[in-house]
């Protein structure tokens, strides 16, 4: 059982759409990361978020980490091509913050 | 700037052989943590080393995988008598000192495919 829920699993969409990536959990995490990875790649990093109800952006990209810092959302506007890859958000509990603990992923898929 | 390697980048062996894969952060980071990832899948946390601490080995799937960290640089992490399960990519990750909100800087990984 992944400590870190991500949904969708898969996203396509047409260039031009927004999209939303959520990231659930029943534990509170001292801070969350979201990555991207593309094919063939190791993940690189987007964003830390640490304070519960904090938003930061990243030019088309919002995150917002939830109040009880248990959940995270990836909002992309007006998605582009380059935007495709696989997004993950990993986490680190207060009691382990040495190990980060990844979701899934969410595979976003933007044509044309 | 060098970022962080891995080699080999693919490895194919037979079922029962014993795998060796390796890794080398940046330079002057102290912190190395190895991942596991199947196709298409999330990350999944092997083991940690942070400077001369004892590493977090809670992840290792099973007593066939070890790994180790000499001179606080260079990783090796070593399947032994791999089974076709063991096919993933491995991907290695260091960061300057382990704290909770830092970047992990990831390697390319190793394609590990056990016939």
């Amino acid at each position: 059982t992944q400590l870190l829920e991500q949904s969708p699993q898969f996203l396509s969409i047409q260039e031009g759409e927004n999209l939303t990536v959520y990231c659930n959990s029943s534990s509170v995490f001292s801070s969350l990361q979201w990555y991207r990875q593309e094919p063939g790649e190791g993940p690189v990093l987007l964003v830390t978020v640490v304070t519960g109800g904090e938003v930061k952006k990243l030019k088309r990209l919002t995150f917002q980490f939830g109040d009880a810092r248990k959940d995270s959302s990836l909002h992309i506007t007006a998605a582009q091509p380059g935007d495709t890859g696989l997004y993950l958000c990993a986490g680190r509990t207060t009691d382990s913050w040495g190990k980060l603990q990844f979701g899934a992923g969410t595979q976003v898929v933007v044509t044309p | 700037g060098a970022g962080v390697s891995q080699s080999p980048s693919n490895k194919v062996t037979e079922k029962g052989k014993d795998v060796e894969l390796r890794c080398d952060p940046i330079s002057g980071h102290t912190a190395l943590y190895w991942y596991r990832q199947s196709l298409g899948q999330g990350l999944e946390f092997l083991i940690y080393f942070q400077g001369n601490s004892a590493p977090d080995k809670s992840g290792l799937p099973s007593d066939r995988f070890s790994a180790e960290r000499t001179g606080g640089s260079v990783s090796t992490l070593t399947i032994q008598r791999t089974q076709q399960e063991d096919s993933a990519v491995y991907l290695c990750a260091s960061s300057p000192g382990g704290g909770r909100v830092e970047t992990q800087y990831f390697g390319p990984g190793t394609r590990l495919l056990v016939l």
